[in-house]
Order: C-alpha cells, then sequence, then structure tokens
C-alpha cells in the first residue's frame, strides 16, 4: 500500500517570498504520478501541479514548480513570489497508473502574510 | 468551477439514519471516485466506479455504497449512520483511459452526524 506523508501542519511566509512544502511517500510501484492539490476554505480541491514519475524533469507551473526525488521518494512544492490568494491547506497526493484512487497525506496548512 | 456538482452542500443526520450523497460528473467522464475528509485530515478513498461497476475499494466497511448512473451522475449511500461519520465527502470524475487524464472535484458535501 502506497503511503503519503507531509511532515508540516502549518507554514507561512510573507507575501512575494518564496515558501517550500515538503512530502515524502513509499511505494513499491516503478510508475506513477505525484499531485499537489490547493483546497482553500471553500472546500473546493483545486490541481496545482502533477508530476509523471518517468519523466525526469521537474514539473512547473507558473509560480510553482517541484523538486521531484525519485530515489528519495521525495516530492516538494516551492511557491515563489507568494500571495495573498495562496492561502490555503495543501494536499500531496499519490496515484498508480492504474485507476482513479489518490492516496493523500494529512496536508500542510500555508498562511501568506501581508 | 470544475463542472462536477454536489448536493446537498451540508447535511444534518442523527446517528442510526441513512444518508444518500448526489454527485453529477462532467458530460463525458465515465469515472468517479468518492472520498471521506474527516475535519483537519486528507481525504481517504471509499471507492471508485468506472461504467456503472464498482472497480475499487478503499478500506470502509459495506454500510458505504454506491451507484453510478449512465447520465454522469453517481451517489454515496451510508447506512447506519455513525458519529464518526461525519465528515465532507468529496466526489471526483475523470475520463478512464490508458492516457493520463486529469481527475476533477466537486466541493463537496458537509455531512454531520448527531
Amino acid at each position: 500500500a502506497q503511503t503519503v506523508t507531509q511532515s508540516q501542519p502549518e507554514m507561512s511566509v510573507q507575501e512575494a517570498e518564496t515558501v517550500t512544502l515538503s512530502c515524502t511517500y513509499d511505494t513499491s510501484e516503478n510508475n506513477y504520478y505525484l499531485f499537489w492539490y490547493k483546497q482553500p476554505p471553500s472546500r473546493q480541491m483545486i490541481l496545482v501541479i502533477r508530476q509523471e514519475a518517468y519523466k525526469q524533469q521537474n514539473a512547473t507551473e507558473n509560480r510553482f514548480s517541484v523538486n521531484f526525488q525519485k530515489a528519495a521518494k521525495s516530492f516538494s512544492l516551492k511557491i515563489s513570489d507568494s500571495q495573498l490568494g495562496d492561502t490555503a491547506m495543501y494536499f500531496c497526493a499519490f496515484r498508480g497508473t492504474s485507476g482513479s484512487r489518490l492516496t493523500f497525506g494529512e496536508g500542510t496548512q500555508l498562511t501568506v502574510n501581508p | 468551477e470544475t463542472g462536477v456538482t454536489q448536493s446537498p452542500t451540508h447535511l444534518i443526520k442523527t446517528r442510526g439514519q441513512q444518508v444518500t450523497l448526489r454527485c453529477s460528473s462532467q458530460s463525458g467522464h465515465n469515472t468517479v471516485s468518492w472520498y471521506q475528509q474527516a475535519l483537519g485530515q486528507g481525504p481517504q478513498f471509499i471507492f471508485q466506479y468506472y461504467r456503472e461497476e464498482e472497480n475499487g475499494r478503499g478500506n470502509f466497511p459495506p454500510r458505504f455504497s454506491g451507484l453510478q448512473f449512465p447520465n454522469y451522475s453517481s451517489e454515496l449511500n451510508v447506512n447506519a449512520l455513525e458519529l464518526d461519520d461525519s465528515a465532507l465527502y468529496l466526489c471526483a470524475s475523470r475520463i478512464m483511459a490508458r492516457d493520463y487524464n486529469e481527475q476533477f472535484f466537486g466541493p463537496g458535501t458537509r455531512l454531520t452526524v448527531l
């Protein structure tokens, strides 16, 4: 069974600064997907960024980028130029290549301060 | 807006009662998954339906059941409600295909069991 661990329950950052959220996972699969989801107080789960395990290049989406270390089973999220709207709960998630089942971590509450 | 809707938004039930939660997927999405998210925790996979058949189940008892209909709607039914069933219930839909397809989440139904 896969497990996902987020060791930072809460983090805060000043507006316009950079913050990194950590995630580790455990799996015996070789091919899989990793995701970061954002859940604001509205509860809507929004996909921030995804990484395919077979791709060595780290994924980037505008201000969001990941550091994917497959051997270490580490998948961190870097948010650059933090904005007030980035305040939310962030979840790291794992999905195998078959089916839709996502395994989520416990989440990191990020607060961006003005 | 993800195109996935859920009803009702909030629901209060009494221990021992039965509840039905509804999800309307995007047109063409042949796969729907349901998740339970307890307060302050990451979502937990309940089960997945593909073409109206259950196609994967998490560690939830049989009193959690579901249905998927040809019109891209689905239901989560919970019998004999327990206090610990109080949670946010999320549905997510996607197109099951060999290649990656994004999973879209609904806004959730907040269930309170008294």
